[in-house]
């Protein structure tokens, strides 16, 4: 089974609200992924988790905090967003950073209003 | 460096058709291939992948690929084209032996239509 969990599936949320994004993967898994995409655009990857470490940060604005409670979850927590923001955040994962292919969920529909 | 080239962006093929999706890498090294599928509202699932290994690479729901290090070309194909087929097509590439993100290059996308 290669299945990536994400909740919720849709959110809308006002600009000053606080929300998050969840993810669950139950294969053992030590590498797990952000990536957002807009519309028509191949995804891009936001902060990779290698063993519950954040190992990368693409220059990612502060208002998206991620959060890696688990080796099974991943959290992402949203404040303070703007409507440029609203795009599908796909979560995967991977048995490891280096090296194997990667799996990844249904994503979270966002839009900021 | 690496880099995918995607050369189609929009393909549309007749149902019962064979379909070719063209898809060309650069890599500084040997390189790690992948075609992802993503259906309407959905995320993206695998479809193939190249790992050094043989170089024509089966996957699912009849699709094929072939490696040809040569063209530094990894198209995919299928005999014939369904409608449940109708879709976006990434192809990734990645340095390392099987893909990690920190390696991991995506092409723009080939939306394949299919036409009843």
């Amino acid at each position: 089974d290669t299945e990536v969990t994400q909740t919720p599936k849709h959110l809308v949320m006002g600009m000053t609200n606080k929300k998050s994004l969840k993810c669950e993967q139950h294969m053992g898994h030590r590498a797990m992924y952000w990536y957002k995409q807009k519309a028509k655009k191949p995804p891009e990857l936001m902060f990779v988790y290698s063993y519950e470490k954040l190992s990368i940060n693409e220059s990612v604005p502060s208002r998206f905090s991620p959060e890696c409670p688990n080796s099974s979850l991943l959290n992402l927590h949203l404040h303070a967003l703007q409507p440029e923001d609203s795009a599908l955040y796909l979560c995967a994962s991977s048995p490891s950073s280096a090296g194997n292919t990667i799996y990844f969920g249904e994503g979270s529909w966002l839009t900021v209003v | 460096a690496q880099s995918v080239t995607q050369l189609d962006s929009h393909v549309s093929v007749s149902e019962g058709t064979p379909v070719l999706l063209r898809c060309n890498y650069s890599s500084s090294y040997s390189p790690s291939l992948f075609w992802y599928v993503q259906h309407p509202n959905k995320g993206l699932q695998l479809l193939l992948k190249y790992t050094s290994a043989a170089t024509l690479v089966k996957g699912i729901n009849g699709f094929e690929a072939e490696f040809k290090k040569s063209e530094t070309s990894f198209h995919l194909t299928k005999p014939s084209a369904h409608m449940s087929d109708a879709a976006e097509y990434f192809c990734v590439v990645s340095t390392y032996s099987g893909g990690g993100a920190d390696g991991l290059t995506f092409g723009k996308g080939t939306h394949l239509i299919i036409q009843p």
